[in-house]
């Protein structure tokens, strides 16, 4: 059974710039979960998609938002880059079983 | 709202002896709790979980954690470690509000606690 696959796995980006991450999930997983692990900062919960819809968001800017496909695929949108959205972006899927499972994450970096 | 305090940021400790890592929450409502372990440049590794029933939960690698209610405490432990759990711990809790019915809901994490495992 293939993972939830995260791309790109590292990116560069200026300050200002937009982003876009991807996840897929486990095949059958329908939830989507988004979480930043930055410097210091540690795991920060962004944001949840199940069934195509936004169920909850962390405490984060309108500048980060994202939206979830009908093949329960996901994106994250990042506008304005800042220094500080460096980060590793990590991208969970669950199951009815209960079970999240979590990607290798995407390491983003902002010059 | 919830959080979560691991009470150590870092633990030393020589290769097959015990180990424990230490992890509070503090939540208004009833809670899901996890154990993740994160090896270098790698995503997170669910070790075990505590939904409901006993409260001692048995995970992957030989490691357990006991669910302490009047404590609020979900420490993490094994009996006789290897070099190869040196990671990064991170505990976590989840309410059941915020639970849907697919997933446990966002999960907010502790600070996390350095493992390293000396020959």
């Amino acid at each position: 059974e293939a993972g939830v696959t995260q791309s790109p796995t590292h990116l560069i980006k200026t300050r200002g710039q937009q982003v876009t991450l991807r996840c897929s999930p486990i095949s059958g997983h329908t939830s989507v979960y988004w979480y930043q692990q930055a410097l210091g900062l540690g795991l920060q919960f962004l944001l949840w998609y199940d069934e195509g819809e936004e169920r909850n968001r962390g405490n984060f800017p309108p500048r980060f938002s994202g939206r979830q496909f009908p093949n329960y695929s996901s994106e994250l949108n990042v506008n304005a880059l800042e220094l500080e959205d460096s980060a590793l972006y990590l991208c969970a899927s669950s199951s009815s079983g209960h079970k999240d499972f979590f990607g290798q994450g995407t390491r983003l970096t902002v010059v | 709202a919830q959080s979560v305090t691991q009470l150590d940021s870092q633990v030393p400790v020589f290769e097959e002896a015990p180990v424990e890592l230490r992890c509070n929450y503090s939540s208004s409502v009833s809670v899901y709790l996890f154990w993740y372990v994160q090896y270098p440049n790698q995503g997170l590794q669910l070790l075990l979980k505590y939904l409901s029933g006993s409260t001692l939960v048995k995970g992957i690698n030989g490691f357990e954690a006991e669910f302490n209610k009047s404590q609020t405490s979900f420490h993490l432990r094994k009996p006789s470690v290897h070099i190869s759990d040196t990671a990064e711990y991170f505990c976590a809790v989840s309410d059941l509000a915020n639970a849907g019915g697919t997933s446990y809901g966002k999960l907010t994490f502790g600070q996390g606690t350095i493992l390293t495992v000396h020959p």
